[in-house]
């Protein structure tokens, strides 16, 4: 059964440094997004992507964030600066339309 | 705003003890109503999609329905196997798919 897959599974960085987290989606799916889980705390939406380009972005989503699709298969969410505060798992999914298909998630913890 | 209030929190049942979890939202055109299974460490996986007040959904013992301001995953005689936490989630049809998640009910089904 096709599943989406996120590398690394978990990343410890230091504040300030530069962190790509990876994703490969369900090859027949046309919507990309990424969403974050702080710990004991809700799913929160990123960024959504299609026909390679971004269709929306939350408020957390501000200008240290971006998205790539840099070839046919990989999805990318690069954080340039990060924070403590942006210790979380972050979630790629892909979408035939409306129900989400997730990752296993990428632990980021920011120290 | 699309809000989602999931209750209870959390819901600890005897093996073969049916019940109901509750998802109420609010959202400007309702696109679709998600239901999704999250184990610990995992992302979520999708359960099922409602579209239209009325509409129900089975999966096993999971059966999920629909009214215009609330949406019910009933469980009927769970198993061990059936613990997890279960998110709900909307998409407004304003939007590109930007999925908004309730907190979640955790359930435990003890033997």
């Amino acid at each position: 059964e096709p599943e989406v897959t996120q590398t690394p599974s978990h990343q410890v960085t230091q504040m300030g440094q530069e962190v790509i987290l990876r994703c490969v989606p369900i090859s027949n799916h046309l919507y990309f997004y990424w969403y974050r889980q702080i710990l004991g705390q809700k799913v929160e939406f990123l960024v959504s992507f299609y026909n390679n380009e971004i269709s929306e972005k939350s408020e957390i989503f501000d200008d240290q964030f971006s998205v790539e699709r840099p070839d046919g298969s990989n999805f990318t969410l690069k954080i340039r600066s990060t924070k403590l505060e942006d210790s979380a798992m972050y979630f790629c999914a892909s979408s035939p339309w409306g129900e989400l298909f997730f990752g296993e998630g990428s632990r980021l913890t920011v120290l | 705003e699309d809000q989602v209030t999931q209750s209870p929190e959390a819901l600890r049942l005897q093996e073969g003890e049916s019940s109901s979890l509750n998802c109420s939202y609010t959202v400007s055109g309702l696109r679709g109503l998600f239901w999704y299974r999250q184990d610990p460490g995992k992302g979520p996986e999708f359960l099922f999609t409602l579209y239209s007040a009325g509409e129900e959904k089975e999966k096993e013992r999971l059966k999920a329905t629909l009214t215009k301001k609330e949406s019910f995953l009933h469980i009927t005689a769970p198993k061990p196997e059936d613990s997890a936490t279960y998110l709900c989630a909307v998409q407004a049809s304003t939007n590109a798919g930007k999925s908004t998640f309730g907190d979640g009910t955790t359930l435990t089904v003890k033997p």
